[in-house]
């Protein structure tokens, strides 16, 4: 009964491969974010995605691509890997769009570069 | 005691005592306020709001208090179990499509 689930755990590859991320959420959230969790903890937002509709694109790289098929879902892409998106990533969701519920998280995806 | 550094700030404490985690926020528009522990290998969860309407509350164990004026948060655990052990992060938000903003999180260290 996971409310939000990312798949892979852990993702090991080398530099300049594609590697994607998946995550569903079974709460019947609107909200859909990715965050990325560095070496020192500190936690920032991505994406967000309201009903398959990006709303929040932070200053990311455009090597990575979110694609959300359906509200429950919203997957993440990530071409040529350098060793700098070596992080957790983390999916999340959350009923309303920001500011006005709080957001649950997955367990998170490692990822390390080789 | 806390320690502040290049490092996680840490907080130890005895258990069985209380636990006060401190969070000094950004924006002063900001209008809600929520606390999250993560343990590790998981994601943050969930363990209380606040909004800026209020200037405490109260759940089972955990107290957050709010002082808009100097834009202060923080997270009272009461009687601190081991299982409290974790990394704490607070978050603030300016309202309606807007990105929450993470604090750098405390890590606490309940001694036994």
């Amino acid at each position: 009964d996971t409310a939000v689930s990312q798949t892979p755990k852990y993702l090991v590859t080398q530099m300049g491969n594609d590697k994607s991320i998946k995550c569903e959420q079974n709460l019947g959230h609107d909200t859909m974010y990715w965050y990325k969790q560095d070496s020192k903890k500190f936690l920032k937002i991505m994406f967000s995605y309201n009903n398959k509709e990006l709303i929040i694109n932070e200053t990311v790289p455009n090597r990575f691509s979110p694609k959300s098929p359906d509200k429950a879902h919203l997957n993440l892409h990530i071409n040529s890997l350098e060793l700098g998106d070596s992080a957790v990533y983390f999916c999340a969701s959350s009923q309303a769009t920001g500011g006005t519920q709080p957001q649950h998280f997955g367990d998170g995806t490692r990822l390390s570069i080789l | 005691g806390e320690s502040v550094g290049l490092h996680l700030p840490t907080l130890s404490v005895q258990e069985g005592d209380n636990s006060i985690i401190n969070c000094a926020y950004s924006n002063s528009a900001s209008d809600y306020f929520i606390w999250y522990k993560q343990e590790s290998g998981k994601g943050p969860q969930f363990i209380i709001d606040i909004r800026s309407n209020m200037d405490k509350r109260q759940g089972q164990r955990v107290t957050v208090l709010l002082n808009k004026t100097v834009k202060h948060l923080s997270l009272q655990i009461a009687a601190t179990q081991p299982g409290d052990s974790a990394v704490y992060f607070c978050a603030e938000n300016m309202g309606y499509g807007q990105n929450f903003v993470f604090g750098p999180g405390t890590r606490l260290s309940v001694l036994p």
